[in-house]
């Protein structure tokens, strides 16, 4: 079996001002890890994902996420966020053994004021 | 942007009507899945299916049943609609393999059951 725990479900900011959501995981065999992103009315999008190798993962809009196995973590992260990453942001594990099922966290939030 | 389409892409329906809605896809992806989402639950998967005419069970597949006669498209059907089943419904599909089980979700499906 398999968790997620997205451990804010709304995070406020302030234009320019970076930003971490907090993702923790469980799972009793190795795992993918993603980060998808949903903006009003849309599906979801993927954002970035770990698969193997290096634990830092870039997305093209300047965002981050590390995997960290000892503390099962993946957070993702911004240095500078801008008014248009408002969205819902969903962090998601799947384990390479059980046919692609993903486990999606509840969700967190991201509102960017200016 | 992965070929997916939905439809209805919004429906009211009555309690104890039989509903069933289409997702397509042009992409010729192997797995297929259907998610539900409501606030404060992320997404949570209903049934999903990894090849023509397999399917398996998801963790909310209760009063859902589903049917995949050809690759590209996946139905799910709610046999006899509760208000409880109003939600948005989300299709997704996924290479699978080494492609890592990254999903491309459809735009969705808003249902109400009056």
């Amino acid at each position: 079996a398999q968790s997620v725990t997205q451990l804010d479900s709304q995070v406020p900011v302030f234009e320019e001002a970076p930003v971490e959501l907090r993702c923790n995981y469980s799972s009793s065999v190795s795992v993918y890890l993603f980060w998808y992103v949903q903006y009003p009315n849309q599906g979801l999008q993927l954002l970035l994902k770990y698969l193997s190798g290096s634990t830092l993962v870039e997305s093209i809009n300047g965002f981050e996420a590390e995997f960290n196995k000892s503390q099962t973590s993946f957070h993702l992260r911004k240095p500078s966020v801008h008014i248009s990453d408002t969205a819902e942001y969903f962090c998601a594990v799947t384990a390479n053994t059980n046919a692609g099922k993903s486990t999606f966290g509840d969700g967190t939030t991201l509102t960017v004021k200016p | 942007d992965a070929g997916i389409t939905q439809s209805p892409r919004h429906k009211v329906t009555e309690t104890g009507t039989p509903v069933t809605l289409r997702c397509h896809q042009t992409e010729n992806h192997r797995y297929m899945y259907w998610y539900r989402q409501d606030p404060g639950h992320g997404l949570r998967l209903i049934h999903y299916s990894y090849g023509v005419k397999d399917t398996d069970k998801g963790e909310v597949s209760d009063g859902y049943s589903v049917s995949r006669s050809k690759t590209e498209d996946f139905l799910l059907t709610l046999e006899s609609a509760t208000s409880s089943q109003t939600s948005v419904y989300f299709c997704a599909i996924s290479e699978g393999g080494q492609a890592s089980y990254e999903q491309y979700f459809g735009p969705g499906t808003r249902l109400t059951v009056t």
